[in-house]
């Protein structure tokens, strides 16, 4: 149990929709970052927020966007959806720290189906 | 770019049997080196890390050693369970300070499946 928390586990959308995911950041930590794992594959990185700012992003397109808020918290957002967006999206918080290497703590993801 | 390699699954042991998974990375500078495990229906969890050249990471009897001269990172077990069935990460981090935008570069995942 790591104490980061994605909902929906599961949806369901048809191309061209929208779709919002959340994450609830583990207790005490100020940076959230999102993956996307495609099946078979590695996660791959999307973007991360740090004190409820873009701070880092990978390679996908605009229409991924995200927001951090106060409490650390966290939306993905994904517009004009298409069918290669299907996929385990992952949610991990961690603190950063002067060392920068930080330990993520995952949440356990919401599998996005496109139709 | 960052990019990780490793061997391809899925990897079928009985029990008690010696485990290695290979990885190498490819990074500029000096990365941290991470080995995350997915069971069934859940996320990645942290299973060791090693943060620079020859350190061993070790955790539930799995180790790792940080190898710069051959740039692998390779997983190794001296004998499996049933329950280390999962699939196994590779995978590295930039290194930068706080709020630098770390991110994580994954390998495509080794699945291992340990039989009675």
């Amino acid at each position: 149990e790591t104490g980061v928390t994605q909902s929906p586990t599961h949806l369901i959308k048809t191309r061209g929709q929208q779709v919002t995911l959340r994450c609830s950041s583990q207790s005490g930590h100020n940076t959230v970052s999102w993956y996307q794992q495609a099946l078979g594959q590695g996660p791959q990185f999307i973007f991360q927020y740090y004190r409820e700012e873009e701070n880092g992003r990978g390679n996908f397109p605009p229409r991924f966007s995200g927001l951090q808020f106060p409490n650390y918290s966290s939306e993905l957002n994904v517009n004009a959806l298409e069918l290669d967006d299907s996929a385990l999206y992952l949610c991990a918080s961690s603190t950063a720290s002067g060392s920068g290497v930080e330990k993520l703590f995952f949440g356990s993801g919401t599998q996005l189906s496109v139709l | 770019g960052n990019s990780v390699t490793q061997m391809e699954g899925p990897v079928t042991l009985s029990e008690e049997a010696f485990l290695t998974i290979n990885c190498t990375y490819t990074a500029t500078g000096y990365p941290s080196l991470f080995w995350y495990v997915q069971y069934p229906g859940e996320g990645l969890q942290l299973l060791l890390k090693a943060t620079k050249a020859d350190d061993k990471g070790s955790n539930k009897g799995f180790e790792a050693t940080y190898r710069k001269e051959t740039t692998s990172f390779h997983l190794e077990k001296g004998s499996v369970q049933v329950s280390d069935s999962a699939v196994y990460f590779c995978a590295l981090s930039d290194r930068k300070g706080a709020g630098g935008g770390n991110k994580l570069t994954f390998g495509t995942g080794t699945q291992l499946k340990v039989e009675l």
